[in-house]
């Protein structure tokens, strides 16, 4: 079955550690996505990538990174300098040129303990 | 950033009745997008509009994109219990090829009581 897959549903970390979160697509979609999710809020976007080994800030890209090293991953990681990181956080992806076809991962939840 | 402004921000209603919620936003938008997010999930696409003024059915929900393209309603006739979930409206400005995400309303809560 085609899809993305997000890894782990749930994550716990220290404050002050980095952590990475996975994002995988067997969709062969160009663009990816990361989005964040707080309790009453939209999603507001983190990085995108529209090809492999290129990516771009989002609206709140500080505190986080990204690589895109192969097409169908885009793992991001967040660092110890996002002040807030507990959070929703869900990966798209979208085939380009088909831009409403966005397809969502099930997501992380993030809590920082 | 562009912003849209989503309402309700929730709704308490009985089964079978109808449910209508909209965006708007103080920029235009060439395509609309209808989410559903069901608790713990990631959103699912109902409904996507592309031009000013189209009209388009999914089942019992029916969404309209603005002839201004800065808003959009969503409909849900007769409503039941799977329908609850978040309703977020999202709209893709379309620069840069639209590949630099979407603008997402704070969403809607459903909550049907039996």
């Amino acid at each position: 079955d085609g899809g993305i897959t997000q890894s782990p549903k749930y994550l716990f970390r220290k404050e002050g550690q980095n952590v990475t979160l996975s994002c995988e697509q067997n969709l062969n979609h160009d663009a990816m996505y990361w989005y964040r999710q707080d309790p009453g809020q939209g999603l507001r976007l983190i990085y995108y990538s529209q090809i492999v080994n290129d990516f771009q800030k989002g609206d709140i890209a500080e505190g986080y990174s990204v690589s895109r090293e192969k097409k169908e991953s885009f793992p991001l990681t967040v660092t110890s300098a996002q002040k807030n990181p507990t959070a929703f956080y869900l990966c798209a992806s979208m085939q380009s040129g088909r831009a409403s076809e966005q397809f969502f991962g099930p997501g992380t939840r993030l809590t920082v303990l | 950033g562009q912003q849209l402004n989503q309402s309700p921000q929730s709704m308490f209603i009985q089964e079978g009745e109808d449910v209508s919620m909209n965006c708007t936003s103080s920029s235009i938008f060439n395509t609309w997008l209808w989410y559903k997010q069901d608790p713990g999930e990631g959103p699912v696409l109902l409904i996507a509009l592309y031009k000013a003024g189209e009209l388009t059915s999914n089942g019992r929900l029916t969404a309209q994109f603005g002839i201004t393209r800065k808003d959009s309603f969503l409909n849900i006739s007769a409503s039941i219990p799977s329908d609850v979930g978040i309703y977020f409206c999202a709209g893709l400005s379309n620069s840069g090829g639209g590949a630099d995400g979407l603008t997402f309303g704070k969403g809607t809560h459903l909550i049907i009581q039996p």
